[in-house]
């Protein structure tokens, strides 16, 4: 049973280019989750989704970031005409459950995207 | 606003001598608390959580941590760490029944073991 999946491990991008993160979740899991962890600093959430549905997009940065979830095929983060800023490692988790029960999640092993 | 805080960004240690990370939370409602452990390059693992119940638990490498809600803390302890022990541990929190699982970090500590 494979873990979160994410790919690419590692991205550069020149500024102003687009980055597009994938995640497939654990087989089974309906809830994914969208993290941001920049140097020297924990992770920040960024956005909550179910299939189709975004559910909590609180810590999305207002321009150039989206996310979705697909009914198939992996969530996807997108982010457009990248910034210096905006390198950092980008952790994607999935959970199975419904998140009322308060189970931690499982987490993949990121994407670190470098703008250049 | 929930908030995590781990006042100890390093916490050197020499083989063998225990260790205790500490955390602590602000929430005006019912939590769950979480310690997840990352290795260098590497994804978040979990560590060990709370939920309700015992306010000690445990994980199966040999780390504990309690639940203190009148000091709204949840401490990481371990009686004898190995060299393997190094990493980075990050203590998170969620609201309880009704949210949506959201977690909040901490700024993380950096356990160095030496031997």
């Amino acid at each position: 049973n494979a873990g979160v999946m994410q790919n690419p491990r590692h991205l550069v991008r020149r500024r102003g280019q687009e980055a597009r993160l994938r995640c497939s979740p654990m087989k089974g899991h309906s809830h994914v989750y969208w993290y941001r962890q920049l140097p020297e600093e924990g992770l920040k959430f960024m956005v909550y989704l179910q299939k189709e549905n975004i559910i909590d997009e609180s810590g999305m940065p207002k321009e150039r970031f989206s996310a979705e979830f697909p009914k198939e095929g992996p969530s996807i983060l997108r982010i457009q005409q990248v910034v210096r800023g905006d390198s950092a490692a980008y952790f994607c988790a999935s959970s199975p459950r419904n998140p009322q029960e308060g189970h931690g999640y499982t987490f993949g092993s990121g994407t670190r995207l470098t703008v250049v | 606003a929930q908030s995590v805080t781990q006042l100890d960004s390093q916490v050197p240690v020499f083989e063998e001598a225990p260790v205790e990370l500490r955390c602590n939370y602000s929430s005006s409602v019912s939590v769950y608390l979480f310690w997840y452990v990352q290795y260098p390059n590497q994804g978040l693992q979990l560590l060990l959580k709370y939920l309700s119940g015992s306010t000690l638990v445990e994980s199966i490498n040999g780390f504990e941590a309690e639940f203190n809600k009148s000091q709204t803390s949840f401490h990481l302890r371990k009686p004898s760490v190995h060299i393997s022990d190094t990493a980075e541990y990050f203590c998170a929190v969620s609201e309880g029944s009704g949210a949506t699982n959201k977690l909040i970090f901490g700024t993380g500590t950096l356990l160095a073991v030496q031997p």
